[in-house]
């Protein structure tokens, strides 16, 4: 497709299991963000990947998230013994080369996580 | 702190009648203000950058501007079509390229 897809679109979850997000970067895109859209709230940044460079974890709230890139490719979102307060839209954005600066991310539709 | 404040939460419209939307910030050095359209159920999608005072662009019917502590998008003679949450966003000197500091949006309905 031509857009950042993102998978599952919806997760519901029980307090404490693991749950893994899967986001497809547009091809050729080399930076991809994560960012999270709680109920009533902005988007909060959570972590940043440009090319081969360290990523930039520093809006992960715990250590129970964590994220992996393979390449300039897909990316997993992994959240450890889920909370409730975890419960939010994760969404995924990518950029090309030299566009970082500009602002311009093209996210995709998010995951919806709920967590019982 | 970098900071984003939108105001109004929300903003009924007649379509054709003109508005703008608020967006305050503060931020250690600005590199940057965005402004984004946001649908439900759907992810954010980019409308300008901003990177000085005194800078304008300008789409169909938006017009962003910026000065030193806030932005202003200007939606003249909207049309139902322009209902959706528009957010703002800045990038600071503090924070890498990805981090965005996001506001929580304006909630704007344009009825016929």
């Amino acid at each position: 497709g031509a857009g950042v897809s993102q998978s599952p679109s919806n997760k519901v979850t029980e307090k404490g299991k693991d749950v893994e997000l899967r986001c497809d970067p547009i091809s050729g895109h080399t930076a991809l963000y994560w960012y999270r859209q709680r109920l009533g709230q902005g988007l909060e940044f959570l972590i940043y990947f440009q090319g081969n460079s360290a990523p930039d974890k520093s809006g992960l709230p715990s250590d129970r998230f964590s994220a992996e890139r393979t390449g300039e490719s897909v990316s997993t979102l992994t959240i450890q013994r889920t909370q409730q307060e975890d419960s939010a839209v994760y969404l995924c954005a990518s950029s090309p080369r030299g566009r970082s600066n500009t602002g311009e991310l093209f996210f995709g539709e998010g995951s919806r996580l709920t967590v019982l | 702190e970098d900071q984003v404040t939108q105001s109004p939460e929300a903003l009924r419209l007649q379509e054709g009648e003109s508005s703008s939307l608020n967006c305050s910030y503060t931020v250690s050095g600005l590199r940057g203000l965005f402004w984004y359209r946001q649908d439900p159920g759907k992810g954010p999608e980019f409308l300008f950058t901003l990177y000085s005072a005194g800078e304008e662009k300008e789409k169909e019917r938006l017009k962003a501007t910026l000065t030193k502590k806030e932005s202003f998008l200007h939606i003249t003679a909207p049309k139902p079509e322009d209902s959706a949450t528009y957010l703002c966003a800045v990038r600071g000197y503090g924070g890498s390229q990805g981090n965005l500091i996001f506001g929580k949006g304006t909630k704007l309905s344009v009825k016929p």
